[in-house]
């Protein structure tokens, strides 16, 4: 089965401090590809990355960095140094192709609150 | 400006109505797709369309119906038959090539 999980539903920290929020997949398929995004309060998804299956180099965008292991199944999302305008609800999601259609399959979400 | 559009942001109906939500897309984005999110949930698909006049029904396709007759537009109705259709519905589309999806701003749906 194809299956992402986000084990913690909500965190809540201080500002500056940094944080990490796991994803754990599921998936029968040897390409695939992962993603992240990020949902403010205003609801809209907002696509902050995408992984390929195959590229296990660690990527790093400002505060943000992502840490993919092939060999445990996650790909998990670092904030450096958190601000309250990273509080938003952040989804993982893996990519499912199959008779010539993609989806996308999401983690039930984690809620994060950088408190001041 | 090119993007995704949802119309209205918030939409309420009386039970036994149906209702249709609206998606615009203007970037030429083969595929398009609905989901729907409840309070404290992930989102679940409902239905989706690669391309014009084709779609399929996703995890969660009962009380809703869809059509696709421009490439452009992608409206999505809640039918009466929904059980539960109060909910936070969420458009979106991808280009041909990719497996990224990009979102609109979303429809909050109240019914009762």
């Amino acid at each position: 089965a194809q299956k992402v999980t986000q084990a913690q539903t909500e965190i809540s920290v201080v500002e500056k401090e940094d944080v990490t929020l796991d994803c754990v997949y599921e998936t029968r398929d040897t390409t695939y590809y992962l993603f992240w995004y990020k949902q403010p309060p205003s609801g809209e998804l907002v696509f902050l990355i995408r992984r390929n299956s195959f590229d296990e180099q660690n990527e790093i965008s400002g505060r943000y960095s992502w840490n993919f292991q092939k060999s445990t199944s996650s790909f998990n999302f670092t904030i450096t140094a958190s601000q309250v305008v990273d509080s938003a609800v952040y989804f993982c999601a893996l990519s499912v192709r199959g008779q010539g259609a993609q989806k996308l399959v999401f983690g039930q979400g984690t809620r994060l609150t950088i408190n001041p | 400006d090119g993007g995704i559009t949802q119309s209205p942001k918030y939409l309420f109906r009386k039970e036994g109505q149906n209702v249709t939500l609206s998606c615009e897309q203007n970037l030429n984005h083969d595929a398009m797709y609905w989901y729907r999110q409840d309070p404290g949930q992930g989102l679940r698909l409902i239905y989706y369309s690669q391309i014009v006049n084709d779609f399929q029904k996703g995890d969660i396709a009962e009380g809703y119906s869809v059509s696709r007759e421009k490439k452009e537009s992608f409206p999505l109705t809640v039918t009466s038959a929904q059980k539960n259709p109060t909910a936070f519905y969420l458009c979106a589309s991808r280009p041909s090539g990719t497996d990224e999806q990009y979102f609109g701003p979303g429809t909050r749906l109240t019914v009762t």
